[in-house]
């Protein structure tokens, strides 16, 4: 099956500072490279999505890169506020299947 | 459109009682997951369908847990007996037609097996 892993696990940063989550997976078929944004008690919530046929995307703050070449895709929060604080998972497809193999999650904290 | 809706939010139980776990999908969506989270664990998918039928059934546990989706708006997850390992927060999710991956989660159902 798909291995993900995620990095880092925990990310401490300033308000208005920069945020980068990395992941990699190891399946080079995937085509799909979803983020999942989950607050405290919350369900997890599709925040961007990227496909393989496009090396970046960007909806406002939050941006989404691929690297296929070497499996990795990450996300990118610029300008952190607080409401940014939660874990986010990023995930990929199991092969030919349908279903999301997701990441171990990073807890992000954005500090006032 | 409502979402994904779940029922109950949360359930306490006694280890050896049957648990029943309820999802209604979006509407129109072709796929449903049922995932466990938990902190040791993180995220697991237990079993997905396709149009009602089970398509892969290897992320479920063992024979204690049961999944049915007997029409396109209904879906359970039966523990049956339940066991204090059993405590998590278990989502559903459905998505739409193939060519779209997009998965929605329901605000899941915190189980608590004591």
């Amino acid at each position: 099956g798909e291995n993900v892993e995620q990095h880092p696990s925990t990310l401490s940063v300033q308000e208005g500072d920069s945020a980068v989550i990395k992941c990699t997976y190891s399946d080079s078929a995937s085509n799909y490279f979803p983020w999942y944004k989950q607050e405290l008690g919350k369900r997890p919530q599709l925040i961007i999505d990227i496909r393989s046929n496009v090396g970046e995307k960007k909806d406002q703050r939050i941006a989404v890169t691929l690297n296929k070449t070497a499996k990795h895709f990450s996300l990118h929060i610029t300008e952190t506020q607080p409401e940014d604080s939660a874990v986010y998972f990023c995930a990929v497809p199991s092969g030919s299947a349908r279903q999301l193999t997701f990441g171990s999650g990073t807890q992000l904290t954005v500090l006032p | 459109d409502a979402g994904v809706i779940q029922s109950p939010r949360h359930e306490v139980t006694e280890m050896g009682q049957e648990v029943t776990l309820r999802c209604k999908p979006i509407s129109g969506h072709d796929y449903l997951f049922w995932y466990r989270q938990t902190m040791m664990r993180g995220l697991e998918l237990l079993i997905y369908f396709n149009n009602n039928v089970p398509i892969d059934d290897s992320g479920m546990p063992e024979d204690r847990f049961s999944a049915k989706m007997p029409n396109a708006s209904f879906s359970t997850l039966k523990i049956q007996p339940s066991e204090p390992r059993d405590s998590a927060v278990y989502f559903c999710a459905s998505s739409p037609r193939p060519g779209q991956w997009e998965q929605y989660f329901g605000p899941g159902t915190r189980l608590t097996v004591t």
